[in-house]
């Protein structure tokens, strides 16, 4: 089975970090470029970023770009999420999910964060 | 490109049809953009149930159908049943390596 698995999600205060994981099984990591997805409370999911197969080209939302970094390490199936200089608008759960080209067709379970003082 | 618009929420009864529109789903000018449909039972992970505009994947039960017309993506639920009690969502590439969801859709059935 297909399955992508967020981690590292959590408490942390304004101004702090965290590093998501997301890991995938089921598939080789390295055909398939992923993207980063959250959705705060209330709200409909916002995208926040994507890199493709061997992390060479990545992209952010303007909301995200300069705080957040993703990477990945194919020999281990795992990306990375590392968010910065957090705000109360990060707050949300944070989705990983797989690239068709012109959709996303595997989603993890998503993981917490909580931004808040 | 803003954020899609859809209906905050909408309601039918089992074995009805009903309809949600998502907005703004217009390409730039020579190019097109297809939009994708997501459905969300909370504390599940997101399952695609179309893409490029009207395709189903396999296991998409047929009592769901997409199209696009204009800026305007539709999916209509026929049957309606418990289980398609969920949000809703589209989705659209929004240009510069971009994407942009709608704000989401909660069906309640009745």
């Amino acid at each position: 089975e297909e399955q992508l698995v967020e981690s590292g999600g959590g408490w942390v205060q304004p101004g702090g970090s965290l590093r998501l994981s997301c890991v995938v099984s089921g598939f080789t990591l390295s055909e398939y470029w992923i993207h980063w997805v959250r959705q705060a409370p209330g709200k409909g999911p916002e995208w926040v970023s994507r890199i493709n197969n061997d992390g060479s080209s990545i992209a952010y939302a303007d909301s995200v770009k300069g705080r957040f970094t993703t990477s990945r390490d194919n020999a281990k199936s795992i990306l990375y999420l590392q968010m910065n200089s957090l705000r109360g608008e990060d707050t949300a759960v944070y989705y990983c999910t797989r690239d068709r080209n012109n959709y996303m067709d595997v989603w993890g379970k998503g993981t917490s964060v909580t931004v808040s003082s | 490109q803003s954020a899609l618009t859809q209906p905050v929420s909408v309601s039918g009864s089992l074995g009805q049809s009903i309809t949600i529109p998502c907005s703004g789903t217009s390409s730039a000018p020579g190019t097109y953009t297809f939009v994708s449909w997501y459905q969300h039972h909370p504390g599940k992970a997101p399952k695609v149930i179309f893409y490029e505009d009207s395709k189903r994947p396999s296991g998409v039960s047929d009592r769901f159908a997409a199209s696009k017309s204009g800026n305007t993506a539709s999916l209509t639920i026929s049957g309606l049943q418990a289980e398609d009690e969920a949000d809703y969502y589209c989705c659209s590439w929004a240009g510069s390596n971009t994407w942009v969801f709608g704000g989401g859709t909660r069906l309640t059935v009745l």
